[in-house]
């Protein structure tokens, strides 16, 4: 069965400094993956996503993800890290063989931001 | 770029009543629509998948007589919560797939969610 894991439940970073977000799958063909970030009392807005082709990918933002089959990873990074990215951030993969592309999320990880 | 609308964004409700929420495709034709539900600090869980003009197929342990689905056309679902319990209490989010796309695997855009609280 699928599944996502995203290890870190809370990371700080102070406000320019870099950030990576981790990303695990498990899936048995090729996934399809996204990242999605939540504001509080929000629903949720595409970062980016992962179909095929080049495993670098850019997303909104500033975001980008690297898509890393032999360590079954998918991690977000953003070399400068705002104040309004302060949120929660969700990886999810995309459920396909006669599931109707319905998407299975990790628990997802707070980002907060110092000053 | 595609918006989903969600309505009510909260409601809050008296315990054995019924509450519907709607979830609307503004910009776009949407065949399939797909329901989750938020606990706090949890992630989403899928709990049904709605497809225009057809039964939503539910995910196990999600009871089908009590989350009422109806998929009425290609820009709007509804959720009715039926005879609500304090347990119901949660953050309701819906996503629409753009008719468009044809692959089971495009793009899913979300609404902003409903806060439902039974009390």
């Amino acid at each position: 069965a699928q599944s996502v894991t995203q290890p870190d439940i809370h990371i700080t970073v102070s406000e320019g400094a870099s950030l990576e977000l981790r990303c695990n799958y498990s899936y048995g063909a090729t996934p399809y993956l996204f990242w999605y970030v939540q504001s509080p009392g929000q629903g949720l807005q595409l970062l980016l996503k992962y179909f095929s082709g080049d495993t670098l990918v850019q997303g909104i933002k500033g975001f980008e993800a690297e898509f890393k089959r032999t360590q079954s990873s998918f991690n977000l990074r953003k070399p400068s890290v705002h104040w309004s990215d302060a949120a929660e951030y969700f990886c999810a993969v995309g459920a396909t063989g006669g599931s109707q592309g319905n998407l299975i999320f990790g628990k997802g990880t707070k980002l907060s931001v110092k000053p | 770029g595609a918006v989903v609308s969600q309505h009510p964004s909260w409601v809050i409700c008296k315990s054995g009543t019924s509450v519907k929420i709607e979830c609307r495709s503004l910009d776009f034709q949407a065949t399939t629509m797909f329901w989750y539900r938020q606990f706090p600090k949890q992630s989403l869980m899928l709990m049904a998948t709605s497809n225009e003009g057809s039964k939503a197929t539910y995910e196990q342990g999600v009871e089908k007589d009590k989350f009422l689905i109806n998929h009425a056309s290609l820009t709007l679902s509804t959720l009715t919560v039926t005879s609500a319990h304090p347990e119901d209490s949660s953050f309701y989010i819906c996503s629409a797939r753009d008719r468009q796309s044809g692959s089971e695997t495009d793009t899913q855009y979300f609404g902003p969610g409903t806060r439902l609280t039974v009390l």
